[in-house]
């Protein structure tokens, strides 16, 4: 599975909109880009994931640019509630393992 | 999306002991995960566990430490044996989203954890 890198730690405010950029520069062709939201005390929960360019659900959107070596997971006007761990991870899910990296802890202040 | 339930979700064992997790699953999935998250780590896959043949264990996970069973398609069970206090750890139980899929994908869901304290 590519290796992915993204920020250990983001702070942020209530209503303000958080970016976090995951790089993966050994990301295959068949490899997709997901991401999870680990809140304490609970498992991992499937945010989104994407192939290339934009994708947008209610929760967040996901940007993929062409040469697909890095991704963008865009929170919204993030709530206190959105304090918790963010995972990018990258594959091509054939075997179904997931490889968890450090992650990000993004904490919202109000 | 898959509803899955495990038990216990916390134990406080003696060290030597062992501990059997529960995880139950609300539909059929073919291929059952383990987890493992050490204090304020990252999750790290421990075995994959399919119905109807042995469990396969990640580099450094062992069956006699970690014995699985999947006597079903909902269900399956990880024992954590002869503990020692680095054993404590968050446990989780995982299953894929698209059992079967045509495309490739890394959705999966994921129990709450069973938190266990080792003394």
């Amino acid at each position: 599975l590519a290796k992915t890198t993204q920020p250990i730690s983001m702070d942020s405010y209530e209503g303000q909109e958080v970016n976090i950029t995951c790089s993966h520069n050994n990301i295959a062709t068949n490899d997709y880009i997901t991401w999870y939201q680990q809140f304490p005390s609970q498992g991992p929960r499937f945010i989104i994931q994407g192939y290339k360019t934009k994708v947008t659900n209610e929760v967040a959107s996901l940007f993929i640019p062409a040469d697909r070596k890095s991704s963008t997971l865009s929170l919204p006007r993030v709530s206190l509630s959105d304090t918790a761990v963010y995972y990018c991870l990258v594959g091509d899910g054939d075997d179904y393992k997931l490889s968890f990296g450090a992650g990000t802890t993004v904490t919202v202040r109000a | 999306s898959a509803v899955i339930s495990q038990k216990p979700s916390r134990d406080i064992c003696q060290r030597g002991t062992s501990l059997t997790i529960q995880c139950q699953v609300d539909s059929q999935v073919t291929m059952m995960f383990w987890y493992r998250q050490q204090p304020g780590q990252s999750l790290t896959l421990i075995a994959t566990a399919n119905q109807g043949s042995e469990a396969t264990y990640e580099s450094g996970f062992v069956i006699d430490k970690f014995p699985i069973s999947r006597p079903n398609l909902t269900f399956s069970t990880l024992t954590v044996s002869n503990m020692s206090p680095e054993d404590s750890s968050i446990y989780l139980c995982s299953v894929e989203a698209s059992p079967g899929g045509v495309t490739a994908s890394t959705e999966a869901f994921f129990g709450q954890g069973t938190r266990l304290t080792v003394v």
